[in-house]
């Protein structure tokens, strides 16, 4: 059973500082990865979707790669700002057989301090 | 604007009801899914469809039904079997293939009184 781990569960910084998120999954059997934000009582935002052939997507300050046989991935952010201030979840994409489900991790706090 | 609204915002239940939440996308999506988010837990599944008039379990599926009559939209119903429903639901919509990118709804806050 595919399980997501993401550590730190919360994780602050000065404004400018350029950090790293990090997510495992157990199952290198991956379809794709989706990294997401989330605000506090609202949905989630797409960051960024990396396939399984994969290794890295880019999108402004934010470069997520994939190392599906180490079962990791990470999501840089550089240059933080206090906007950057929220929860980011990552989540691995299923099989088409099982509706290319998500199973998330738990998401990581982030709070940038000016 | 394309996208996916959800209806109510915040929903109150009384013990014994069923209430059902609104999900509708115009982003012409053929797959739609119903998350439940808990504090301190990742998001879970409870049912998705990959076409009209088709619908399958998810991981939590229990005390929750749902209808696919229009590709549009994909209601979720919480019914009085479910033992714990107070939570944050999610909606989800993502066009054909397993690999693609999922967007999320804005979410309804249920809680039960």
């Amino acid at each position: 059973k595919q399980e997501v781990t993401q550590i730190p569960a919360a994780l602050s910084v000065p404004e400018g500082e350029n950090l790293v998120l990090n997510c495992s999954f157990t199952d290198s059997a991956i379809y794709n990865l989706q990294w997401f934000r989330q605000d506090p009582g609202k949905g989630l935002t797409s960051l960024l979707l990396i396939q399984s052939s994969q290794r890295e997507q880019t999108s402004g300050r934010l470069n997520a790669s994939l190392d599906k046989s180490s079962g990791r991935s990470t999501l840089y952010i550089a240059a933080s700002q206090p906007g950057d201030s929220a929860t980011y979840l990552c989540a691995v994409g299923g099989p088409y057989n099982q509706g290319g489900k998500l199973i998330f991790g738990q998401g990581t706090e982030l709070s940038v301090k000016p | 604007d394309g996208g996916i609204t959800q209806s109510p915002k915040y929903l109150f239940r009384k013990e014994g009801q069923n209430v059902t939440l609104s999900c509708e996308q115009n982003l012409n999506h053929d797959a739609m899914y119903w998350y439940r988010q808990d504090p301190g837990q990742g998001l879970r599944l409870i049912y998705y469809s990959q076409i009209v008039n088709d619908f399958q379990k998810g991981d939590i599926a229990e005390g929750y039904s749902v209808s696919r009559e229009k590709k549009e939209s994909f209601p979720l119903t919480v019914t009085s079997a479910q033992k714990n429903p107070t939570a944050f639901y999610l909606c989800a919509s993502k066009n054909g293939l397993a690999y693609n990118e999922q967007f999320f709804g804005p979410g309804t806050r249920l809680t039960v009184l």
